[in-house]
C-alpha cells in the first residue's frame, strides 16, 4: 500500500515551546491530508483537513492559532503545535487518501507522533 | 444516534477462534467501507477496503457489507495473538478528498 511517513515519532518538549510534526506522502501526491489526534485508549479525533496551496479546514473546537497547518507541496504537510502545554500531550496522526484506481480511494495513515509536554 | 456505532469491547478470545467485529451506521449514503488495525502507539493500518455491498476475502480476513441493514463486519479466522489490537471501521459517502467517519474501535485480545 501507499506509504505515509511521519516525523518525529516521539517528541518531548518543555511547556511554552513549539513543536513541528511533518507528514510526507512517499510514493504518491496528496492534495489533501488529514490530521488526527488520539488520546490513550480513545478513538481518532479529526482535527483538520490540510489542503495543498490553501488554508486548512479546522474542525469545530480546534484552535487554528494553536495548531498551525501548512501544506506547501503535494507531498508534505506540517502540523505545528505552538506554545505547547501539558494538555496538548497526545498522539498525533496524519493521513492521506490515495486514488489508485479503486473506487473512492483508500486512506493511509502515518506512524503517528507522540508528543509529551512537560 | 451517532453516524457509526462500534462496540468498544474489550473482546477476548482464545487463539484459533473466529472473531467477528461489527459496525452499524445510520447514513444510507455511505458506500466506501474500510477496516483498520491499530497496534498500541502506532498509526492505523488499512486491512480491508470494500465498495458497496458484498464480501471480500484476504487471507484470514473477510469483510462483509450489508447496506440494506447498514451493517458491516470483519471476520478473522484462526485468530493469532498477533491479531491483538484495536480494530476501527471507517466509511465514507464520497469518493473525493473528504474525511472518513470512524467507529470508536474494538479492542481485541487473542489469548495463546
Amino acid at each position: 500500500g501507499a506509504v505515509v511517513s511521519q516525523h518525529p515519532s516521539r517528541v518531548i518538549c518543555k511547556s511554552g515551546t513549539s513543536v513541528k510534526i511533518e507528514c510526507r506522502s512517499l510514493d504518491f501526491q496528496a492534495t489533501t491530508m488529514f490530521w488526527y489526534r488520539q488520546f490513550p485508549k480513545k478513538s481518532l479525533m479529526l482535527m483538520a483537513t490540510s489542503n495543498e496551496g490553501s488554508k486548512a479546514t479546522y474542525e469545530q473546537g480546534v484552535e487554528k492559532d494553536k495548531f498551525l497547518i501548512n501544506h506547501a507541496s503535494l507531498t508534505l504537510s506540517t502540523l505545528t503545535v505552538t506554545s505547547a502545554h501539558p494538555e496538548d500531550s497526545s498522539f498525533y496522526i496524519c493521513s492521506a487518501r490515495v486514488f489508485s484506481g479503486r473506487a473512492g480511494g483508500e486512506l493511509f495513515f502515518g506512524e503517528g507522533s507522540r508528543l509529551t509536554v512537560l | 444516534q451517532k453516524e457509526v456505532e462500534q462496540d468498544p469491547g474489550p473482546l477476548s478470545v482464545p487463539e484459533g477462534a473466529i472473531v467477528s467485529l461489527n459496525c452499524t451506521y445510520s447514513n444510507s449514503a455511505f458506500q466506501y467501507f474500510m477496516w483498520y488495525r491499530q497496534y498500541s502507539r502506532k498509526g492505523p493500518e488499512l486491512l480491508m477496503y470494500t465498495y458497496s455491498s458484498g464480501n471480500k476475502e484476504d487471507g484470514r480476513f473477510t469483510a462483509q457489507v450489508d447496506k440494506s441493514s447498514k451493517y458491516i463486519s470483519l471476520f478473522i479466522r484462526d485468530s493469532q495473538p498477533s491479531d491483538s489490537a484495536t480494530y476501527l471501521c471507517a466509511m465514507s459517502a464520497n469518493s473525493g478528498n473528504t474525511p472518513l467517519v470512524f467507529g470508536k474501535g474494538t479492542r481485541l485480545s487473542v489469548i495463546a
